[in-house]
Order: structure tokens, then sequence, then C-alpha cells
């Protein structure tokens, strides 16, 4: 079966431009992540979708970073006014069980360039 | 602040010697401890996953082992290969969290 897909794969923005990012989770997860890799360092997470409770926004870093969910399907992630420490590959996971336990099965990623 | 703290960094061994990574963590209320494989490009994706009622989990090549009064969990890769060079990155998590990564380890493997 298809995994999580990501598009686009790459993206190269002006500073000060918006830019939204999809995620497609596997079919049937509830869950839904997002995080952010920058070059060499870890994952950072950013934001958390369960079902149809409020999203954990705790680790988006500013008002610039917005996201949503449309249910248990696609996810977009905005970031407004992009700016050049914004550089990085957003990633997102899914995972069949809530909370910690659960497998996340990650996508490829975004690379963003913020030039 | 990070709640996983990963070591080494990187590290560089030969074919068929063993690698080793190394975790710690502070917050007593993780009970999930998950390692991550990732190559270049791709996202990350599960290698093996250890709960604290065990003190190792085996998979393979692959062993976790577990200390929970030192709060510490390692990742042993037996028998390296060439085809193990990737960042593998350890992570934490309790029942109601999001996991909490580690900074990752670069390994590499030479012939």
């Amino acid at each position: 079966g298809a995994g999580v897909s990501q598009s686009p794969s790459n993206k190269v923005t002006e500073k000060g431009k918006d830019v939204e990012l999809r995620c497609d989770p596997i079919s049937g997860h509830t869950a839904l992540y997002w995080y952010r890799q920058r070059l060499g360092q870890g994952l950072e997470f950013l934001i958390y979708f369960q079902g149809n409770s409020a999203p954990d926004k705790s680790g988006l870093p500013s008002d610039r970073f917005s996201a949503e969910r449309t249910g248990e399907s696609v996810s977009t992630l905005t970031i407004q006014r992009t700016q050049q420490e914004d550089s990085a590959v957003y990633l997102c996971a899914s995972s069949l069980v809530s909370r910690g336990y659960g497998e996340q099965y990650f996508g490829p990623g975004t690379r963003l360039t913020v030039t | 602040q990070q709640q996983v703290k990963q070591s080494p960094q990187s590290l560089i061994v030969q074919k068929g010697g063993i690698s080793i990574i190394n975790c710690a963590y502070e917050n007593t209320a993780f009970d999930y401890f998950p390692w991550y494989q990732q190559f270049p490009g791709k996202g990350p994706a599960l290698l093996i996953a250890i709960r604290p009622d065990v003190s190792e989990k085996k998979e393979g090549r692959f062993t976790i082992s577990f200390n929970k009064s030192a709060k510490q969990f390692s990742l042993h890769i037996m028998d390296s290969q060439p085809g193990d060079s990737a960042t593998y990155f350890c992570a934490a998590a309790d029942s109601w969290g999001k996991l909490q990564f580690g900074a990752g380890t670069q390994v590499v493997v030479t012939p």
C-alpha cells in the first residue's frame, strides 16, 4: 500500500513569501505529526493531530506557522512571511495508534529553501 | 531543551565491527523507547523499540539495552555492514505525549 506522501519534494521561495506544504497520510491513520529537521540536526516537533481532537500546537515556533487537517486525511502546513531560518526539511508522519506508542511512518519530506 | 540526549554525534566503524549509540533521558514518565533509522533523502523509519519492563531486546543484528535506574538506553549494531550507514535517532515518549527525539548519530561503515 501507499506510504505517507508529501508535496512538493523541494520548494525554493523568497524571504517574505508564504508557502504551503502538503501531507497525505496513510489511509486509516488517525494521528498525524509535523516535524522540522534542520541540516545535521534531529527532529523538532511542530504539531500533532489526533482524529477530531484539538491539535497539539505546542511545537510551532511562531505565529507565522499554522497547520490544518481535514478529518483523518490531508494536512497542510503553512508558513507565512518566510524567513531564512525557516530553511529545513519538513517531515510529516502518520500513525495508526494515538499517543506516543504508535509507530510513526514518515514521508520523504519537503526541503524548503528560503533565499 | 532536549529531553533525550544522544551520543556520539557521529561514528565510523569497520565492516564486521560493532556500532554503539547511547541515549539518556530525565523524564521518568517515559515508557516507550524507539530507534529510528534515516537514509539520506528519506524520512526516518522505525528500526526497533523497547518498553522498560525488559532490559534488552534483540532483532537480528540490532539490540537495544535499557538501564532504567540510570535512565539510559543504547543501540548496538553487531556485524556492521556498509548498508547500515545511516543516521540513527533514539526517541522516548510517555503514554500521553509525543515522541521526543535525540539529535541523531551519523554512522559510517567502511568496507
